[in-house]
C-alpha cells in the first residue's frame, strides 16, 4: 500500500516558469489537500478537494491551480513561478466519514521541495 | 474563527526522560477533534494521537498521552521515556466536528521543535 505519493521530491524553477506537482493516493480517500510549509512555520492550506470534480480554495491559493478529475489524483499547478513560492509542498488525504478511519487523520506525502530562483 | 497556539518553538529533553509540549486553542464549538502530528527530519507528517472533545478521558498511545483541559482550552502532549526517534517537529491541530458540509480542514499550530539528546 503506497499511501500518498508526491512527485517530484525536489525541483528548481526559474521565475516565470510553470510546473505541476503530482499527488496520487491509493486509499480511496475522498478528501485531498495541498499545503505549503515555509521554514519555521506551520502548514498553510492552498487548495482542497472533497471529491472528484470538486475543489475549493484554502488560505493561500494565489498563484496556484488544482484539478481533481479522479479520486486518486490531485495535481497542483504553479503558473508563473515567483520566489515567494519557494517552499515545501505537502499533499494529504483523508476519509470523508468515520467508517474505517479516524476523523481528521490525514495521510501525508513525503513532500516536494520547490525553489524558485 | 478557530486558532491554535503552540507557545514553545523549541524544546529539548534527555533520552529516557519525560517532556510535555503545550497547545492551547480557541473555539466556540462544543464538540471537535484535537490532534498531535509529528514531522520527523525525513519530513513525512504522521498522526501521533487524537482526542475527541466529548470524551473526558485523556487519550493515550503507548508512551504518548495528552492532558485535555476543555474548560481551559488546553491540549498538551506528554512524551514519556523519550527516545532519540522522537526528535521531530510536533504540530497541534484542531478540526470542527463532522457532519454535512464539513470539509475536514485542520487548523494548525506553528509547531514545536523537539530535540531528544543522548
Amino acid at each position: 500500500n503506497a499511501g500518498v505519493t508526491q512527485t517530484p521530491k525536489f525541483r528548481i524553477l526559474k521565475i516565470g516558469q510553470s510546473m505541476t506537482l503530482q499527488c496520487t493516493q491509493d486509499m480511496n480517500h475522498n478528501y485531498m489537500y495541498w499545503y505549503r510549509q515555509d521554514p519555521g512555520m506551520g502548514l498553510k492550506l492552498i487548495y482542497y478537494s472533497v471529491g472528484a470534480g470538486i475543489t475549493d480554495k484554502g488560505e493561500v491559493p494565489n498563484g496556484y491551480n488544482v484539478s481533481r478529475s479522479t479520486t486518486e489524483d490531485f495535481p497542483l499547478r504553479l503558473e508563473l513561478a515567483a520566489p515567494s513560492q519557494t517552499s515545501v509542498y505537502f499533499c494529504a488525504s483523508t476519509l470523508s466519514n468515520r467508517v474505517g478511519g479516524v476523523p481528521g487523520e490525514l495521510f501525508f506525502g513525503e513532500g516536494s521541495r520547490l525553489t524558485v530562483l | 474563527a478557530q486558532t491554535v497556539t503552540q507557545s514553545q518553538p523549541e524544546m529539548s529533553v534527555q533520552e529516557a526522560e519525560t517532556v510535555t509540549l503545550s497547545c492551547t486553542y480557541d473555539t466556540s464549538e462544543n464538540n471537535y477533534y484535537l490532534f498531535w502530528y509529528k514531522q520527523p527530519p525525513s519530513r513525512q507528517m504522521i498522526l501521533v494521537i487524537r482526542q475527541e472533545a466529548y470524551k473526558q478521558q485523556n487519550a493515550t498511545e503507548n508512551r504518548f498521552s495528552v492532558n485535555f483541559q476543555k474548560a481551559a482550552k488546553s491540549f498538551s502532549l506528554k512524551i514519556s521515556d523519550s527516545q532519540l526517534g522522537d526528535t521531530a517537529m510536533y504540530f497541534c491541530a484542531f478540526m470542527k466536528p463532522g457532519g454535512a458540509g464539513n470539509n475536514r480542514k485542520l487548523i494548525w499550530g506553528l509547531g514545536t521543535s523537539l530535540a531528544v539528546n543522548p
